[in-house]
């Protein structure tokens, strides 16, 4: 057990809909991320959150948003869902934001279905 | 350039014998760490092993070793007397002092471990 908790596990919607992605970190992590995982396109960084303070951007789409609150969970909502959204969602957390030697715990993943 | 490769997309292995997976990485900075993860078919992502730059020793975590080759840039995977539950994506990641928070991820190995 990573210690970093996802919730929904799977996610079944609408293309259209609006979902909320919810992670809490591991505690004593003040960084969060947020990757998503398609067949096509492996691990794809999408953005990254330091003390509830965006600190890094990958890929998002400006569809998708994110925040870390100050318990340090954090929530990505993804909007105006289309079929290309379809993946698995982690979240991963850090001890700090510029320590090269801590690791991603990663979370179990939200599986999302966009039909 | 692509900062993570992972040139094996598939490995079969017997039960029993060691394998290699290989990762070669891409940087500039004196500071850096080599991760790598282990991704089941269940879909989690398993921190498995670390190993910075300025280590002298290869890192070693049970029947996982981390072959690291700081000239060659190289830092390859050896998991020794493979089980059955070593089958999975494997993944090889890099995180750069300099780059603060960014971690690079490889496009992963699918390991199969035949009975």
């Amino acid at each position: 057990d990573s210690g970093v908790t996802q919730t929904p596990k799977h996610l079944i919607t609408a293309t259209g809909q609006r979902v909320t992605l919810r992670c809490s970190p591991r505690s004593g992590d003040l960084s969060v991320y947020w990757y998503q995982q398609s067949l096509d396109q492996g691990l794809q960084f999408l953005i990254q959150y330091y003390n509830g303070e965006e600190r890094a951007k990958g890929n998002i789409l400006e569809r998708f948003s994110a925040q870390q609150f100050p318990d340090l969970h954090s929530e990505l909502n993804l909007s105006s869902l289309e079929l290309g959204d379809s993946a698995l969602y982690f979240c991963a957390s850090s001890v700090g934001w510029s320590s090269y030697n801590s690791p991603l715990h990663f979370g179990n993943g939200t599986r999302l279905t966009v039909t | 350039a692509q900062k993570i490769t992972q040139t094996q997309p598939g490995m079969f292995v017997q039960e029993k014998e060691a394998v290699t997976l290989d990762c070669t990485y891409d940087t500039s900075d004196q500071s850096y760490g080599l991760f790598w993860y282990k991704q089941p078919s269940s879909g989690e992502m398993i921190f498995l092993i670390y190993q910075g730059s300025y280590d002298e020793q290869n890192a070693t975590e049970g029947r996982y070793s981390l072959n690291f080759q700081k000239a060659r840039k190289s830092a390859n995977l050896v998991i020794s007397a493979s089980q059955l539950g070593d089958s999975a994506m494997y993944f090889c990641a890099m995180r750069e002092k300099k780059a603060g928070n960014q971690f690079y991820f490889g496009t992963g190995t699918s390991l199969t471990v035949i009975p």
